[in-house]
């Protein structure tokens, strides 16, 4: 079994800001760890994932996030929000056991204040 | 281009009628397809599996006989939404995983743009 959860529904940072949006794993087995940002009305934009390589995962427009197995959790940064950053953003966890399927957490809505 | 694309990306139907929204994976061989459905401001649902050459599976409470998935070809999937009513309204989203060694080796899942479906 495997499940995810975004610790946040909603947060709020002013522009130049860190960001961070928290998510916790469970999984019966080793996960590959994705997320995605999805903006208004868009589909779903890759920006990062963990597949048991480095645990420190770099991704596109200055995410990152870090795999803590001892944590469960791969929680997502940037050092400083853009306002192009509002959107909604999902953890996602998979298994290869399970054929592949993935489960989303509910999703965090971040805004960015000017 | 986009790795997975899905047609049409809008549809408008009249209730009673069915819709079929397309899915293909552009540039590789996608032997498993997933198709999700997102409610406004929810995440994703998944909705069932589609293997290539065999039925599909549904996840509990998805309505086989209403949501007709079709899996043809390792490239393309289809999802026919029978007899549609105004609940059926909402965000089709599909996903592919490739073959192993050229696409989707982690299971990682490449998403199509999605297909708003509204039932008038």
């Amino acid at each position: 079994a495997q499940s995810v959860t975004q610790l946040d529904s909603h947060v709020s940072v002013s522009e130049g800001t860190p960001v961070l949006l928290r998510c916790n794993y469970s999984s019966s087995y080793s996960p590959s760890l994705f997320w995605y940002v999805q903006h208004p009305n868009k589909g779903l934009q890759l920006l990062l994932k963990y597949t048991s390589a480095a645990t420190l995962v770099k991704g596109i427009n200055g995410f990152e996030a870090e795999f803590k197995k001892s944590e469960t959790s791969f929680h997502l940064t940037k050092p400083s929000a853009h306002m192009s950053d509002a959107a909604e953003y999902f953890c996602v966890v998979s298994v290869s056991t399970n054929a592949g399927k993935s489960t989303f957490g509910d999703g965090t809505t971040l805004t960015v204040k000017p | 281009g986009a790795v997975v694309s899905q047609h049409p990306s809008r549809v408008i139907c009249k209730s009673g009628t069915s819709v079929k929204i397309e899915c293909r994976s552009l540039d590789f061989q996608a032997t498993t397809m997933f198709w999700y459905r997102q409610f406004p401001k929810q995440s994703l649902m998944l909705m069932a599996t589609s293997n290539e050459g065999s039925k599909a599976t549904y996840e509990q409470g998805v309505e086989k006989d209403k949501f007709l998935i079709n899996h043809a070809s390792l490239t393309l999937s289809t999802l026919t939404v029978t007899s549609a009513h105004p609940e059926d309204s909402s965000f089709y989203i599909c996903s592919a995983i490739g073959i192993s060694g050229r696409r989707g080796s982690s299971y990682e899942q490449y998403f199509g743009p999605g297909t708003r479906l509204t039932v008038t």
